[in-house]
């Protein structure tokens, strides 16, 4: 079975501070997604990652950053960490494009509630 | 612009009373659309993939089918632990690798 971890299930932090969210997949996926999840607003990408230090913005990167310098690793950074960014933040990891056209499925993390106070 | 649609937002069942969830998407090619399920606090759980209009796929009391504008699950005689709520998405055939969420049906079914 696909394993997507994430470093942490909760997490409370300070207006201000660096936050580093962690996400390892154990598939050799090429592709790595991270999602932020709000009620009545869906699942919505931040940024992803579809090679070792490739990445491209998403529909929502602003205050955020990424770093992918292993294929097994996707972090994502919160630069200085708002209120307005406490949410459910999910990874999600999948087969390239140029390698699998049909087994394009993303398999997801169990997600890290991120509270900013 | 592309988008997707899923509806209702919300469906209360009786236990053994068959129902479906629709999908509908307004975009600029196809490439796969998906099934997921989440549990509350969790991450979303894969369960279907469909790639083109007439293709149906099914696991246990769900059956996803897909047409050229929309899709539908739907779920026979569920059991509350069928409760979840099921999230839609679609990757495009255009583009790059991500996938496009609808804001998801919650279900819930009652004993």
């Amino acid at each position: 079975d696909v394993k997507v971890t994430q470093s942490s299930r909760y997490l409370v932090k300070r207006t201000g501070e660096k936050v580093f969210l962690e996400c390892v997949q154990d598939m050799d996926h090429e592709n790595m997604f991270w999602y932020r999840q709000d009620p009545g607003l869906g699942l919505r990408l931040i940024y992803f990652s579809y090679d070792v230090k490739m990445k491209e913005k998403g529909d929502i990167p602003e205050g955020y950053s990424v770093s992918r310098e292993k294929k097994e690793r996707f972090s994502l950074i919160l630069e200085s960490a708002s209120t307005n960014q406490t949410s459910m933040y999910l990874c999600a990891s999948s087969w390239g494009r140029r390698l699998r056209i049909r087994d394009t499925e993303a398999f997801f993390g169990q997600g890290t509630r991120l509270t900013v106070v | 612009e592309d988008q997707v649609t899923q509806s209702p937002e919300a469906l209360r069942l009786q236990e053994g009373e068959s129902s479906s969830l629709n999908c509908s998407y307004t975009v600029s090619g196809l490439r796969g659309l998906f099934w997921y399920r989440q549990d509350p606090g969790k991450g979303p759980e894969f369960l279907f993939t469909l790639y083109s209009a007439g293709e149906e796929k099914e696991k246990e009391r769900l059956k996803a089918t897909l047409t050229k504008k929309e899709s539908f699950l739907h779920i026979t005689a569920p059991k509350p632990e069928d409760s979840a709520t099921y999230l839609c998405a679609v990757r495009l055939r255009f583009g790059n690798e991500k996938l496009t969420f609808g804001t998801g049906t919650r279900l819930t079914i009652i004993p």
